[in-house]
């Protein structure tokens, strides 16, 4: 068990660029989610995986916004026309469904600046 | 839809003494509630949380919660703290349908020698 994975740790992009960060959540885990944070704030919940289907999406998720988690193995974050709001640290954790109330597991975020 | 309050922002304690986290929360479903503690530079991790049961909940590093039903709170104590307990702590509730978490805004606690 290594633990949830992000890469990269951070990533700083020019307003309008596209970005891509990738988790990998711990072995066997089914249960996938993304999450961001933004300082001085708790996470916010942004999307859902139970294996490779997304189940749900927050509406903070704008269609700006993309993930993806084929195979329900690691997933990927897109945003496009990346905008100064985006700026944030976006987490992923993962869990392996033992009914509700599994433990979410978090791997250490990855830091986004738009300049 | 669930709503999450911590209602200290920061809590500044000494080394030794016991601190208390006041988490508040509100819901139109049964939920089950978190703790989780965040060090600099690090992932959330888990303290302890309350899915049914006893309303005193154990974790780890010597923190415990009790689960409130009637005043809606989920406050978190330490008898005695360390300064390797600096960190911020992360209150949480989450619906019993499925995992989505929804957490308060924080508690930074600073502790000094």
């Amino acid at each position: 068990d290594t633990g949830v994975s992000q890469d990269p740790r951070h990533k700083i992009t020019k307003r309008g660029q596209n970005v891509t960060f990738r988790c990998d959540p711990i072995s066997e885990h089914n249960r996938l989610y993304w999450y961001r944070q933004t300082l001085g704030q708790g996470p916010e919940f942004l999307t859902y995986f139970q294996n490779e289907a997304q189940l749900e999406k927050s509406r903070l998720l704008s269609d700006r916004f993309s993930a993806e988690r084929p195979k329900g193995s690691f997933s990927t974050l897109e945003i496009q026309r990346t905008e100064q709001g985006d700026s944030a640290m976006y987490l992923c954790a993962s869990s392996l469904t033992e009914g509700a109330g599994d433990t979410q597991y978090f791997g250490p975020g990855t830091r986004l600046t738009v300049l | 839809a669930q709503s999450v309050t911590q209602l200290d922002s920061q809590v500044p304690v000494f080394e030794e003494a016991p601190v208390e986290l006041r988490c508040n929360y509100s819901s139109s479903v049964s939920v089950y509630l978190f703790w989780y503690v965040q060090y600099p530079n690090q992932g959330l991790q888990l303290l302890l949380k309350y899915l049914s049961g006893s309303t005193l909940v154990k974790g780890i590093n010597g923190f415990e919660a009790e689960f409130n039903k009637s005043q809606t709170s989920f406050h978190l104590r330490k008898p005695s703290v360390h300064i390797s307990d600096t960190a911020e702590y992360f209150c949480a509730v989450s619906p019993t349908s499925w995992g989505k978490l929804q957490f308060g805004a924080g508690t930074q606690v600073v502790v000094t020698p």
